[in-house]
């Protein structure tokens, strides 16, 4: 069974601050990794993809991937109360399908 | 630029009752198409995906089923609802070869 863990908080955070999210997962042979967002009754939205180890920034968003230690991050900095959401980590399994973890629940605070 | 739909947005169904939930893509050709479900509180759980007219890979045993009668048409559907089908159902594609994937609306099923 291929595996995505995540904490599922929730993570409160302080407005400005750095907000950061761990997901880790279990087949070694995954090769691309994704971070949605996901609003309270809304379908989840791509956020962030990542390939290749090492980090990858865009805006306010760095994810960072650890191959070796099977392990990929997302943080958001200077965090917004609009930032507030549920965060998905997804891993492809080969064959054209993702797994994806349950969630990190954000919060934060004005 | 592509777009996916999905309706109904909510649906309050009775037990025992059909189901069909409809999802269609514009602006791609062959796509891959998936159905999931999110249940209160969980994660998104793979039910059904599609990589062509007619061909369907089933993910989880249940009474749900899935078709794809059109390039860009994915319908769920089950001939009758249990309590536990309840659940947020969300459609989703993907351009063949590429694992980005991208969400519909959803549907929120209710069975009562």
């Amino acid at each position: 069974q291929k595996e995505v863990e995540q904490n599922s908080g929730p993570l409160s955070v302080p407005e400005g601050a750095i907000a950061s999210l761990n997901c880790t997962y279990s087949d070694r042979g995954s090769q691309s990794f994704f971070w949605y967002r996901q609003y309270s009754g809304k379908s989840p939205e791509l956020i962030m993809s990542i390939y290749s180890n090492g980090d990858k920034e865009d805006g306010r968003f760095t994810a960072q991937l650890n191959k070796a230690s099977q392990y990929v991050s997302l943080l958001i900095r200077d965090s917004q109360p609009s930032d507030s959401a549920t965060y998905l980590c997804a891993v492809s399994t080969g064959f054209q399908k993702l797994v994806f973890g349950t969630g990190t629940r954000l919060l934060v605070s004005p | 630029s592509q777009t996916i739909h999905q309706w109904p947005a909510t649906l309050v169904q009775p037990v025992g009752s059909p189901l069909s939930l409809e999802c269609t893509v514009e602006g791609t050709s062959n796509p891959n198409l998936y159905w999931y479900r999110q249940a209160a509180g969980r994660g998104l759980q793979l039910l059904f995906y599609s990589v062509g007219i007619g061909q369907i890979s089933s993910e989880v045993p249940q009474n749900l089923s899935a078709s794809r009668p059109q390039d860009r048409q994915f319908i769920l559907s089950s001939k009758k609802l249990l309590l536990s089908d309840s659940g947020f159902y969300l459609c989703a594609w993907s351009v063949p070869g590429k694992n980005i994937q991208y969400f519909g609306a959803g549907t929120r099923l209710s069975v009562l």
